[in-house]
């Protein structure tokens, strides 16, 4: 079956401290990742698509790193800010056109 | 990117009752999925929904309770039938970007069922 996994479950960090969020997924042979994030009540908002044969992908202050042989993701984001606040959720998709297979997500706190 | 309209945002149903879900895509794309997120859990596919052919559904999901229509290659509609307490969730249309295969979703409609 598979499996998407993230932990930790819940992080609340002060402002201004880089963090890291995991996920790792079960079966390897991705088609690609996707990370998002989601406000309470809300719907979800990509945040960055890795593929398969990539190995990660920026955008600002967010770096999302792919390790696809050991079946792991990281969304690294630095100088958090409590605009950062959110569940961050992780998906793969395993070919074109087929639907996510989601994470439970990281409820993120960042305190001021 | 897509653009992805869902309509109604947010609504109370009385128990027993059917509410109809809308999902409007800004281009044409070929599959639209359907997600149901109940509270403080993370996404389960509901149905994929084709243009022109009937959705497929999950384990669990069966089309007497969740009927999908997709009459085109922009729109899409959920019901929820003979609604408990059970389906109180936000319930979230998404689609294939189809550019590097970026999935979106619409803001999600959100229903308590009373």
């Amino acid at each position: 079956k598979q499996e998407v996994t993230q932990i930790p479950a819940a992080l609340s960090v002060p402002e201004g401290e880089n963090l890291v969020l995991n996920c790792s997924f079960t079966d390897s042979a991705i088609y690609n990742l996707q990370w998002f994030r989601q406000d309470p009540g809300k719907g979800l908002t990509s945040l960055l698509l890795i593929q398969s044969s990539q190995r990660e992908q920026t955008s600002g202050r967010l770096n999302a790193s792919l390790d696809k042989s050991s079946g792991r993701s990281t969304l690294y984001i630095a100088a958090s800010q409590p605009g950062d606040s959110a569940t961050y959720l992780c998906a793969v998709t395993y070919s074109g056109n087929t639907p996510l297979v989601f994470g439970k997500g990281t409820r993120l706190s960042v305190i001021a | 990117s897509a653009v992805i309209s869902q309509k109604p945002s947010r609504d109370i149903c009385q128990r027993g009752t059917s509410l109809t879900i809308q999902c409007q895509v800004d281009s044409q794309v070929t599959m639209m999925f359907w997600y149901r997120q109940q509270p403080g859990q993370s996404l389960t596919l509901i149905a994929t929904a084709n243009q022109g052919s009937e959705a497929t559904y999950e384990s669990g999901f069966v089309i007497d309770k969740f009927p999908i229509s997709r009459p085109n290659l922009t729109f899409s509609t959920l019901t929820v039938s003979n609604m408990s307490p059970e389906d109180s969730s936000i319930y979230l249309c998404s689609v294939d970007g189809g550019w590097g295969n970026t999935i979106y979703f619409g803001e999600g409609s959100w229903l308590t069922v009373v």
